[in-house]
């Protein structure tokens, strides 16, 4: 069955504008996890969406959000760039019952000039 | 401060050669995964430990778990240029293995 999917897979941006990542997990899947991956800091936790309701939700300002719609399929929103957002955006999807495996899609990656 | 810290950062080896990376934290996990990233791609799943002092083997690589369940350790028998690649470990922690903590990796070359 098909893996993950992420778009757009590149995208450049300017300060202060808003930009919308879609991810649409596997089949089946209920919940969507989002991270951030930079050089510096590594890959660090957003937020997790299951059954259209944030779960869990890491250490980011509120300019990130997210939202999961009936489908499982899910979009994260970041307002207000700033250049330090630059990174690469990856989504993981799992069946959501806890303990199983997270499956990665293969990120968008965001530049902020 | 990351909650994983992972060494080496990077490592550059020869074909053949053995290697161990760590990765170590002061918090217990429930359980701990490794991951290996390739460029332009997501992480994929290598291995998930569980149990305190667990040993498991995919092939050529072993992974151990510590028996505080705070620290973990990869071995690479025989490195294979196949085998390059960003590996990160990562805790669980709680039950719902999706609010996952990575470690920073480490980032694997191995010539030929």
């Amino acid at each position: 069955k098909a893996g993950v999917t992420q778009t757009p897979r590149y995208l450049i941006k300017t300060r202060g504008q808003q930009v919308t990542l879609s991810c649409s997990p596997i089949s089946g899947h209920r919940s969507v996890s989002w991270y951030q991956q930079t050089p510096g800091q590594g890959l660090q936790f957003l937020f997790e969406y299951f059954s259209e309701t944030q779960r869990n939700k890491g250490n980011f300002p509120g300019r990130f959000s997210g939202r999961q719609f009936s489908n499982s399929r899910s979009e994260m929103n970041v307002s207000t760039l700033e250049l330090g957002d630059s990174a690469l955006y990856l989504c993981a999807s799992s069946l959501g019952r806890g303990g199983e495996t997270q499956y990665f899609g293969p990120g968008t990656r965001l530049l902020v000039l | 401060t990351q909650l994983l810290e992972q060494s080496p950062q990077f490592l550059s080896i020869q074909e053949g050669e053995n290697l161990t990376v760590y990765c170590n934290s002061s918090s217990v996990f429930s359980s701990l995964q490794w991951y290996r990233q390739e460029p332009g791609e997501g992480p994929v799943l290598l291995v998930t430990v569980v149990t305190g002092g667990e040993v498991k083997k995919l092939k050529r690589l072993t992974f151990q778990f510590g028996d505080a369940r705070k620290d973990s350790s990869l071995h690479i028998t025989a490195a294979q240029p196949g085998d390059t690649g960003l590996y990160l470990c990562a805790g669980a922690r709680g039950y719902n293995n999706n609010d996952m903590r990575f470690g920073a990796g480490t980032r694997l070359t191995v010539k030929p």
